[in-house]
């Protein structure tokens, strides 16, 4: 069964820098990964989808990059702000079956 | 489209009370899965279905919870009896079929608190 994990589990940084959020899978048999965003009681928002074939995507000051042979990918947000403060979570897509195995999230806090 | 809606946003119940929740999946999308969030497990997969049909409920924590798909427009999830442990938000989310662009588009959720 696939297996996703994220590191750090919670991440507090100054407005303004840049950072990393990283996601890790034990199975590199994927269709695609998606990077999400969960504000405190509310759904998920799909942020970035990158298909099993491709390296990175680009939204704004997004950027997810996918390695998958190594189990990777990570999430870049660029000049962060106090808006980004929410919980970002990666799922992926095995390329057989059709669910969605979701990592544990990184709560992130931007202070102003 | 309005997305992927669910009802109720909130639900409080008594332990033993059947409790029902409601999808609409977005209209076009044949995938529709339920999840159910906690603290403790995070996102997990209770059942998905493709072309109203279950496809697999491995993740159905026991008997008590059911859940159907009657048309494409429409699904719901009961738990009957409730207890306490099943208090958690219920997410329900829908995914066209289509290739490796194919992404998941969540509902507001369900927050369902069984006292």
């Amino acid at each position: 069964k696939q297996e996703v994990t994220q590191i750090p589990a919670a991440l507090s940084v100054p407005e303004g820098e840049n950072l990393v959020l990283n996601c890790s899978f034990t199975d590199s048999a994927i269709y695609n990964l998606q990077w999400f965003r969960q504000d405190p009681g509310k759904g998920l928002t799909s942020l970035l989808l990158i298909q099993s074939s491709q390296r990175e995507q680009t939204s704004g000051r997004l950027n997810a990059s996918l390695d998958k042979s190594s189990g990777r990918s990570t999430l870049y947000i660029a000049a962060s702000q106090p808006g980004d403060s929410a919980t970002y979570l990666c799922a992926v897509r095995p390329d057989t079956g059709n669910q969605f195995y979701f990592g544990t999230g990184t709560s992130l806090t931007v202070i102003p | 489209d309005a997305g992927v809606i669910q009802s109720p946003r909130h639900e409080v119940t008594e332990m033993g009370q059947e409790v029902t929740l409601r999808c609409k999946p977005i209209s076009g999308h044949d995938y529709l899965f339920w999840y159910r969030q906690t603290m403790m497990r995070g996102l997990e997969l209770l059942i998905y279905f493709n072309n109203n049909v279950p496809i697999d409920d491995s993740g159905m924590p026991e008997d008590r919870f059911s859940a159907k798909m009657p048309n494409a427009s429409f699904s719901t999830l009961k738990i009957q009896p409730s207890e306490p442990r099943d208090s958690a938000v219920y997410f329900c989310a829908s995914s066209p079929t289509g290739g490796m662009n194919t992404e998941a588009f969540f509902g507001q959720g369900t927050r369902l608190t069984v006292v």
